[in-house]
């Protein structure tokens, strides 16, 4: 299968402070990225994408990088709040059958 | 809003029972899907469907089965449980091309 890895399964940033997801990707055919946040007790939610044909995609305090020669996509997070504390997956789409292979996920603590 | 519900979401089953874990979706999605999700492993892709009747084997379908006989339902079934089947399971809908919306999971023990 697929290997979507993060480099690090747990992260802690002081409240305000910007946060940095990384995630390594293996699959030079794969044409669609996405982060997912997942609170405790819940299912994972959709926060942005990135189509392999940018590098960079911004949303509401979210930043997706896109990296294409290492095969890295990173999440950044502006002014992280305690809302934010969760776990982050990168997912990594192959076109034939929609399929997504995911990352085993990163960890966030805001410290207030 | 899109819904993707799930018919539980916590289960305790006895080891060898049969156990059935729904999944709807009303996003008219084509694709349909079910994972497991267990700490430090990620979520592994059980069963797969494209389409009503259809399905297709993920990465780890030993001792799953699924049934697709509506566009919005995705059943899982577990034959004869056992305890290595204690998880959480994830449903998720999904337009081709597009992200996969999931359901709030199930969290079952068999015991």
């Amino acid at each position: 299968g697929e290997s979507v890895g993060l480099h690090l399964p747990t992260l802690s940033v002081q409240e305000g402070d910007n946060s940095i997801i990384n995630c390594a990707y293996s699959n030079s055919a794969s044409d669609y990225f996405i982060w997912y946040k997942q609170e405790s007790g819940k299912g994972p939610q959709f926060i942005i994408d990135i189509r392999s044909n940018m590098d960079k995609r911004q949303g509401q305090r979210v930043t997706v990088l896109l990296n294409k020669t290492v095969k890295h996509l990173s999440l950044q997070i502006a002014a992280t709040q305690p809302g934010d504390s969760a776990v982050y997956f990168c997912a990594e789409n192959i076109t034939v059958g929609n399929q997504f292979y995911f990352g085993t996920g990163t960890s966030l603590t805001v410290i207030p | 809003d899109v819904k993707v519900t799930q018919s539980s979401r916590y289960l305790v089953k006895r080891t060898g029972e049969k156990v059935f874990l729904e999944c709807v979706q009303d996003m008219d999605h084509e694709n349909m899907f079910w994972y497991r999700q267990d700490p430090g492993l990620g979520l592994r892709l059980i069963y797969f469907s494209y389409d009503v009747k259809m399905k297709e084997k993920g990465d780890i379908p030993e001792g799953y089965s699924v049934s697709r006989e509506k566009k919005e339902r995705f059943s899982l079934i577990l034959e004869s449980a056992s305890t290595n089947q204690t998880s959480m399971y994830l449903c998720a809908g999904a337009t081709s091309g597009d992200e996969q919306f999931f359901g709030p999971g199930t969290r079952l023990t068999v015991l």
